[in-house]
């Protein structure tokens, strides 16, 4: 069964620096996300990206973070000057038709220190 | 503003017992609903939704949810439990006009021998 991989599983920063966490969508799919989970709380939605230009982007989504698909099938995450509120669960997800259900990655856990 | 509810943030049920896992939901506009299950350490599987026609829906592995737009409610119920159908359980909602998902905060499912 396809599936959507992330890369990498754990990462550690420290306060100030910048990441960039992976995802390789499913290979058809044609809409793209973020969402985070910080610990104990809900599953909140970052951004989508739809040929290739954001379609939406909640308010956490601000200037320190930034979305691309550099190579048609990578989508990354890149979070610029991290913070320790950053710290969570982020998961990729990708779907074909935007509607029908996404396929969700199993997540990078971003430990910011 | 749309928003999820889940009122029970852990239900515990004995193997072979019926359990009901709640959701309602708030929208000004119609909306898609799902049900997400995630397992230890790892990511978001879609278990089922609702998008249009029967508001029945169900999954291959025994579990069904349905729609009632009276009240508001995508209620997942499951006749006879598992020790296997342990896991985090999690509503959310796409309102129409929209991709993204707004997650309720989850319930965990304890399935007890």
């Amino acid at each position: 069964e396809p599936e959507v991989t992330q890369t990498p599983s754990h990462q550690v920063t420290q306060m100030g620096q910048e990441v960039i966490l992976r995802c390789v969508p499913i290979s058809n799919h044609l809409y793209f996300y973020w969402y985070r989970q910080i610990l104990g709380q809900k599953v909140e939605f970052l951004v989508s990206f739809y040929n290739n230009e954001i379609s939406e982007k909640s308010e956490i989504f601000d200037d320190q973070f930034s979305v691309e698909r550099p190579d048609g099938s990578n989508f990354t995450l890149k979070i610029r000057s991290t913070k320790l509120e950053d710290s969570a669960m982020y998961f990729c997800a990708s779907s074909g038709s935007g509607k029908g259900g996404y396929t969700f990655g199993s997540g990078t856990r971003l430990t910011v220190v | 503003a749309q928003s999820v509810t889940q009122l029970d943030s852990q239900v515990p049920v004995f193997e072979e017992a019926p359990v009901e896992l709640r959701c309602n939901y708030s929208s000004s506009v119609s909306v898609y609903l799902f049900w997400y299950v995630q397992y230890p350490n790892q990511g978001l599987q879609l278990l089922l939704k609702y998008l249009s026609g029967s508001t029945l829906v169900k999954s291959i592995n025994g579990f069904e949810a349905e729609f009632n737009k009276s009240q508001t409610s995508f209620h997942l119920r499951k006749p006879s439990v598992h020790i296997s159908d342990t896991a985090e359980y999690f509503c959310a909602v796409s309102p129409s006009g929209t991709y993204k998902y707004i997650f309720g905060t989850g319930t965990r499912l304890k399935v007890l021998a």
